[in-house]
Parts: structure tokens; C-alpha cells; sequence
């Protein structure tokens, strides 16, 4: 079946432009991931939804960033006011369940804020 | 909170050859501990993983292994080919029951033909 899919793959945007990054994870899965990967680093957790709530937000790095999961499948990583350093490959993954659930990762969307 | 350490940074074998990248975790309650690789501009693409009711865990030329006490688990890759050659990274779950992982800073192994 189809793996976890991210649009757009690529996004280049001007400084404190706003921007929204969308996730459709693997058809069933209930429990969603965001990650932030820079350059030379390993994936940095965002936060994670189980359906449609935020099950932890703890890892997004201040009030500029949001994300919504209305339906519990598709989700949208929001960034207000984008700033130099929020530059990076943003991450989805989708799991069946959390916990020791396997997490399938999709191919990243890598934002450019110039 | 967690924190995983992971050793070594760079890792470059002779095709044939073993691989073995060590990594740390700090949160006793984790309890998932995958390891994934991840190619230049691609996705991380999982490869193995355990779990804590485990001790090692074997997929063709791939093995790992897990010290719950010691709190350290190993990735071993056998006869190494050039294919094998990326980026990996061991992650942890931070606690027991919370989803989401915790990555070490990852190892890029050069195996060279």
C-alpha cells in the first residue's frame, strides 16, 4: 500500500513569511510524528498525535509553531513568522498504535526560509 | 528527559568486514529502541529494532543487541557491502508508554569495495 506521503517536498519562503506543511500518513495508522532534521543531525521530535489530539507538544520550539490533526489522518504543521533557523527537512512518520510501534517515515519536506 | 549518545560518528570498513555502532540511552522506562537507515536526500527507512523484553535480535546480516542494566543496545552489520554504506541512527522512545523517539546523532558508515 502507500507509504506516508508529505507535500510540498520542497519549500522556499522569505523570512516571517507564514507556511503550512501537510502529512498523509499510512491509511490506518493512528498515532502521527513530526520530526525536524538540520543538516548532520538525527530527527529532532516536533510532536505526536494519537487520532485527532496532540498526545505531546513538547518538542515544538516555541509559539510560532502549530499543528492540527482535524480528522485524526491527514496533518499540518503550521509556522508563523518564519525565521532563518526554522530551516530544516521537516519529518512525518505514522505508526498503527503508539509506544513500541513501528514508525514508517515519509520523505520530508525541505524548507528553505531565506 | 531522554537522551540517546551514539558512537561512533564516522565508521569506515573494508567490504566483508563487521560494522558495530554503540549507542546510550538515559530514561530506564524506554522500552522500544529501533535503528534506522537513512541514504543521502532520502527518508530515514527502518532496518531492525527491539524491544525491551528482549535481548538481541537477528535479520540476516543484521543483529542487534540490548543491555537493559547497562542501558546500551548495538547495532552489528556482517559481511558489509557497499549498498550498506549511509547514515544510521538508533533512536529510544522516552519513556514507557510515550510514542515519540528520541534519535542519537547518527553514524555515517563508508564501506569501501
Amino acid at each position: 500500500g502507500a507509504g506516508v506521503s508529505q507535500t510540498p517536498s520542497n519549500k522556499v519562503t522569505e523570512k516571517g513569511k507564514y507556511v503550512e506543511l501537510r502529512c498523509d500518513p499510512i491509511s490506518g495508522h493512528t498515532a502521527l510524528y513530526w520530526y525536524r532534521q538540520s543538516l548532520g543531525q538525527g530527527p529532532e521530535f516536533l510532536i505526536y498525535f494519537q487520532g485527532t489530539g496532540a498526545a505531546d507538544d513538547s518538542g515544538l520550539p516555541n509559539d510560532r509553531f502549530f499543528a492540527v490533526r482535524p480528522e485524526g489522518s491527514v496533518s499540518t504543521l503550521k509556522i508563523q513568522r518564519t525565521e532563518r533557523g526554522d530551516s530544516a527537512v521537516y519529518l512525518c512518520a505514522s505508526s498503527f498504535g503508539t509506544g513500541a510501534d513501528t514508525q514508517y517515515f515519509g520523505p520530508g519536506t525541505r524548507l528553505t526560509v531565506l | 528527559g531522554e537522551n540517546v549518545e551514539q558512537h561512533p560518528s564516522t565508521l569506515s570498513v573494508q567490504e566483508g568486514d563487521s560494522a558495530v555502532i554503540k549507542c546510550t540511552y538515559s530514561d530506564s522506562a524506554s522500552n522500544y529502541f529501533p535503528w534506522y537507515k537513512q541514504e543521502l536526500g532520502k527518508r530515514p527507512q527502518l532496518i531492525i529494532d527491539i524491544r525491551s523484553n528482549v535481548g538481541e535480535k537477528k535479520d540476516q546480516r543484521i543483529a542487534v543487541t540490548l543491555n537493559k542494566t547497562a542501558k546500551h543496545f548495538s547495532l552489528h552489520i556482517t559481511e558489509t557491502q557497499p549498498e550498506d554504506s549511509a547514515v544510521y541512527f538508533c533512536a529510544a522512545t522516552q519513556g514507557g508508554s510515550q510514542g515519540n523517539l528520541i534519535f542519537g546523532k547518527g553514524t555515517k558508515l563508508s564501506v569501501k569495495p
